[in-house]
């Protein structure tokens, strides 16, 4: 059974920058891509950024400038860096693993824990 | 502002029939996927592509499209059913992944 585990720090002052990993229990890492989502408190669901197993990345273009997702395959691991955080980047932040088929589309199979990180 | 849009709260009698909508221009050429979320959980994947449910999900829980318009249909609504949905899909240029603003469900 595939499962996620996330870690990282959970209290951040203003300016300084996020850093979270994800590792990959139980599956593979290839054929999937490897996505960070959070969700401020009390708000809905924001996309971050994903990469696959070779690299390849995808930002939120609202967070691009600020955000760094890299993979590590020897580990089964993957990581965010998000830099200059404020107060509105406190939230709780997700790593999951999405799937794309072309009869199937996108899906979030399988989600991390959630790690809060507060900026103050 | 979101590309994807759902209706903030929807409410259901217990055992009802409840359908809860997301529309975006993008649906017209990409599925949307569900997800529920329960307080101060992680959310949960509950149908993707056109109609499909992972392992583990009641068969109550349905999806549809039309157009620009997905839908999660939960068919004979249960108490634990109360939570938020997320829709999710891709923007209007393919390119990115885009959540719906949710939906909170509540079971009457």
């Amino acid at each position: 059974q595939v499962q996620l585990q996330q870690w990282g720090a959970g209290l951040l002052k203003p300016s300084e920058t996020l850093s979270l990993t994800c590792t990959v229990y139980g599956g593979s890492f290839r054929g999937y891509y490897w996505t960070w989502i959070r969700q401020p408190p009390r708000k809905g669901l924001e996309w971050i950024a994903e990469i696959n197993h070779s690299g390849s990345t995808s930002y939120n273009p609202s967070l691009k400038s600020r955000v760094t997702i890299s993979v590590d395959t020897s580990k089964n691991q993957f990581s965010l860096k998000l830099s200059s955080v404020t107060a509105a980047d406190t939230a709780v932040y997700y790593c999951a693993r999405g799937s794309y088929t072309s009869s199937s589309g996108d899906a979030f199979d399988i989600w991390g824990q959630g790690t809060m990180v507060t900026v103050s | 502002s979101s590309e994807l849009t759902q209706d903030p709260a929807v409410s259901v009698a217990l055992g009802q029939t409840v359908r809860i909508t997301c529309q975006g221009d993008s649906l017209r050429s990409f599925f949307a996927s569900w997800y529920q979320q329960k307080p101060g959980q992680a959310p949960v994947l509950v149908i993707y592509g056109k109609n499909n449910r992972p392992s583990g999900i009641p068969d109550r829980f349905s999806g549809s499209d039309s157009e620009n318009t997905a839908s999660l249909t939960i068919t004979g609504a249960q108490a634990e059913d109360e939570a938020d949905y997320y829709c999710n899909s891709r923007d209007s240029s393919g390119k990115y992944r885009v959540f719906g603003g949710g939906t909170k469900l509540t079971v009457l």
